[in-house]
Parts: C-alpha cells; structure tokens; sequence
C-alpha cells in the first residue's frame, strides 16, 4: 500500500460524458502527478501541483483540467470524453519537487468509454 | 522531443535464468529511475541512479546508469517469477525544482516456474 488513494477504482461512461478522477496523496507530500497509462502509449505524464499550484504541464488534452485542493488532494476532469480516452489514469504523490524524489503511485482508475 | 526506448519489449523465461533489459535515450537526463509494475497496481520505485557510470545493487538486481547518463539497463540474476510485471525506466528531463520525468514503455517480464 502506496498511501495515495485514488476513487473510484473503475468508471464506465459513454462519449461525450465529463467525469471526475478523485486522489489523495500520501500524509505530508504536497506534489501530486497525474498520468495517463495506456497500451500503445505507455505511462504518459499529464500534469503536476505542488502545494495547490500548478507546477509542470505533460501531455494534457484541453479537454482535461485537473486542481488541488487546500487540504492537497486533488481532482482530475475529462470532458467530451472520447474512445481513446479509455484508459488506466494513475496519482502519484512526492514530498517536494526534486528530480530525485521518489514518486508513491495510487491503484489507478481504469475509464472504459463506451 | 525526448525519448526512452525499453529493449525487450516482451521478455519471457525460465525460473532461474539471467536477464538484461535496456533503456536508452539520444538525450541525457540528470537521473534514472527503474520501476516494477504489478498487474492492476501502480509503478513502484525500484531504483534511482544519477552519476554516470554508477551502479547500484538490489539483491539480485543490478542497476547501471551509462557513463554519458543517456542509457541503463537492468540485470536480473537467477530470476524468480516473483520478478515478473512490467519494468520502467524514467528519465528527469530537467534538474533542480522543476520535475518532469520521461518515461519509457516497459518490458514486460513473465518469468515461469
């Protein structure tokens, strides 16, 4: 057990839907990452906050915007969901920000668009 | 862009057998991390080597970053199919307060008893 909760653990939507990924991170880290990890693409990096700030921005679609909440969990939202956003959608938290810093991954949410 | 190449993609073997997979780059990046990752689980750390030509030991685990820092590999001696799941390697692109890691696809390892 990582320590970093992710919710719901599975979610089926139909195109076109909005949904919202949920995670926790582990007591006491401030940085949370969130990814997207599918078989053709591997683990893509979408977007980092530390502290309720956003820190680093990867691969994400304009239809997905993510934020950190005051007590430091944070939310991810897809929007005009489509097939191909049908995916494992991994949080990770770290203490800080440094390069060397070691990334704690939640369980995942496994999105099926239909 | 940057870019990490896992080599194997897809490994399989026999319980016992010794095993090397690679993960190289055009780029250099300021350190590498390998992690394992379980069937329905996330990544889990495993390793991070930052100095050229470093190597690092993890029982039978053996973890070496190039001497130009744009490459690693992972030796598996006498694996166990506890070792199977897929390996990742992780490149920080940027050093110092910004993070950014690059990751690489993984070689899926299934080791059989």
């Amino acid at each position: 057990d990582s320590g970093v909760t992710q919710t719901p653990k599975h979610l089926i939507t139909a195109t076109g839907q909005r949904v919202t990924l949920r995670c926790s991170p582990r007591s006491g880290d401030l940085s949370v990452y969130w990814y997207q990890q599918s078989l053709d693409q591997g683990l893509q990096f979408l977007i980092q906050y530390y502290n309720g700030e956003e820190r680093a921005k990867g691969n994400i679609l304009e239809r997905f915007s993510a934020q950190q909440f005051p007590d430091l969990h944070s939310e991810l939202n897809l929007s005009s969901l489509e097939l191909g956003d049908s995916a494992l959608y991994f949080c990770a938290s770290s203490v800080g920000t440094a390069t060397q810093e070691t990334q704690y991954f939640g369980p995942g949410t496994r999105l099926l668009v239909l | 862009t940057q870019l990490l190449e896992q080599s194997p993609q897809f490994l399989s073997i026999q319980e016992g057998e010794n095993l090397t997979v690679y993960c190289n780059s055009s780029s250099v990046f300021s350190s590498l991390q390998w992690y394992r990752q379980e069937p329905g689980e996330g990544p889990v750390l495993l390793v991070t080597v930052v100095t050229g030509g470093e190597v690092k030991k993890l029982k039978r685990l053996t973890f070496q970053f190039g001497d130009a820092r744009k490459d690693s590999s992972l030796h598996i001696t006498a694996a166990q199919p506890g070792d199977t799941g897929l390996y990742l390697c992780a490149g920080a692109a940027n050093a110092g307060n910004n993070r950014k890691l690059i990751w690489g696809l993984g070689t899926s390892l299934a080791v059989n008893p």
